[in-house]
């Protein structure tokens, strides 16, 4: 069974403080993801990574950065929070004839 | 107009009633359609894919019309636990980066 493990449930930072969301999946998919999840906006992805060392932009990358210098793991990087990115964080991976599969998520509260 | 969209709901139905949700998507190209379940403050989790032919998996059935691009799910003989919000996903290729998130309709079953 797919794991996915975020390293936070509940997160509280202050604004301009630098955050940083992990994510770790087990079973050495290529493809992972992270993304919001804001009342009646949806899921919105921010960036995504086909591999080691690439990231590709979302939908709603502004604000945010990510990193993957192993395989195993993306981080999703704030550089100076803001109150408007207080949201859920969902990682996520899939990979060839497997579906999405999601961390149970980080809900970051920004002051 | 969004890209993929669901009455949000809240459906308020008792034990044992049939429920039906619909969701229709803007995109003709799209390729791939899921339903997941997400409870309250956890993570999405994959309920079923839909399949062109249509597909059923105990109480819950799947249907696809892509002349009329909507995706439903029928669940029969509902209970308490199956209370939860219900997100239909559109996938544009089979890239997980393409997905759309709809944003959910949510259930509420009686005892």
């Amino acid at each position: 069974d797919v794991k996915v493990t975020q390293s936070s449930r509940y997160l509280v930072k202050r604004t301009g403080e630098k955050v940083f969301l992990e994510c770790v999946q087990d079973m050495d998919h290529e493809n992972m993801f992270w993304y919001r999840q804001d009342p009646g906006l949806g899921l919105r992805l921010i960036y995504f990574s086909y591999d080691v060392k690439m990231k590709e932009k979302g939908d709603i990358p502004e604000g945010y950065s990510v990193s993957r210098e192993k395989k195993e793991r993306f981080s999703l990087i704030l550089e100076s929070a803001s109150t408007n990115q207080t949201s859920m964080y969902l990682c996520a991976t899939d990979g060839q004839n497997s579906p999405l599969h999601f961390g149970n998520g980080t809900r970051l509260t920004v002051t | 107009r969004k890209e993929v969209e669901q009455d949000p709901g809240p459906f308020n139905v008792p034990e044992g009633a049939t429920v039906a949700f619909n969701c229709t998507y803007s995109n003709s190209a799209s390729q791939s359609f899921f339903w997941y379940r997400q409870d309250c403050r956890k993570e999405p989790k994959l309920l079923m894919s839909v399949y062109s032919s249509g597909n059923e998996d105990g109480r819950f059935t799947a249907q696809l019309n892509k002349a009329s691009q909507y995706v439903s799910l029928l669940i029969r003989d509902s209970q308490p636990s199956d209370s939860a919000t219900y997100l239909c996903v559109v996938n544009i290729n089979n890239a997980g980066n393409m997905l759309t998130f709809g944003g959910g309709t949510r259930l509420m079953v009686k005892p």
